[in-house]
């Protein structure tokens, strides 16, 4: 069955850009839409954007200024980037199948100095 | 944007016992583009029903959504140990997709 695998660091500086790449696996990224949804500690869910397999692409609003979401056939992988990050960027950051049927374990990213 | 706004915030219920969860919409969802998730302390969200109504696959019968417009409800018949958890819903009609604030369904 297809799985997702986030991967990137834990912990990024005030300012600078937060990075990471969803690796899909057990099936093909093409046809699909997939997302990415973060989790501040101890809040609710958030949705960031999504990205169809040719590209296209949707963002939350209160992002969009920063995200870029990007797909790589290729290698059956997508990613987030977040740009000028602050503390309130702080959170349990999933990656999924845009149906909400799959879901990355989840990667917890810190914005500290 | 649609706000989502779940009820009760917490619900705290004794194992057997029937859940009813609420999730209201500030306007009308499209084509009932409504999904429910839920979450267990550490873990990921799972996918409990889609299209308000419909059960995602390996989800027991014991979970029913229903609704339509912008009121929508989940329910569990009979609620077992594991059911305990935090209960989201989500819109994913209208763009910013959005979820609720969830339902924390604790032990009695």
């Amino acid at each position: 069955q297809v799985q997702l695998q986030e991967s990137g660091p834990g912990l990024v500086k005030p300012s600078e850009t937060l990075s990471l790449t969803c690796t899909v696996s057990g099936g093909s990224i093409s046809g699909y839409y997939w997302s990415w949804i973060r989790q501040p500690p101890g809040k609710g869910l958030e949705w960031i954007g999504y990205i169809y397999y040719t590209g296209s692409t949707n963002y939350n609003p209160s992002l969009k200024s920063r995200v870029t979401i990007s797909v790589d056939t290729s290698k059956n992988q997508f990613s987030l980037k977040l740009r000028s990050v602050t503390a309130a960027d702080t959170a349990v950051y999933y990656c999924a199948r845009a149906y909400g049927d799959v879901w990355g374990q989840g990667n917890t990213v810190t914005v500290s100095s | 944007e649609i706000v989502l706004t779940q009820s009760p915030g917490t619900l705290s219920l004794s194992p057997g016992e029937r859940a009813t969860l609420s999730c209201r919409a500030s306007q009308s969802v499209s084509s009932s583009y409504l999904a429910w998730y839920q979450q267990k302390p550490g873990r990921a969200p799972r996918l409990l029903i889609y299209g308000a109504s419909s059960r995602a696959t390996g989800i027991p019968d014991t979970f029913s959504g229903s609704g339509s417009g912008t009121d929508f409800t989940l329910t569990i018949s009979r609620l077992q140990p594991e059911d305990f958890a935090v209960y989201y819903c989500q819109q994913y009609g209208s763009s910013p997709y959005t979820f609720g604030q969830g339902t924390k369904l604790e032990i009695k």
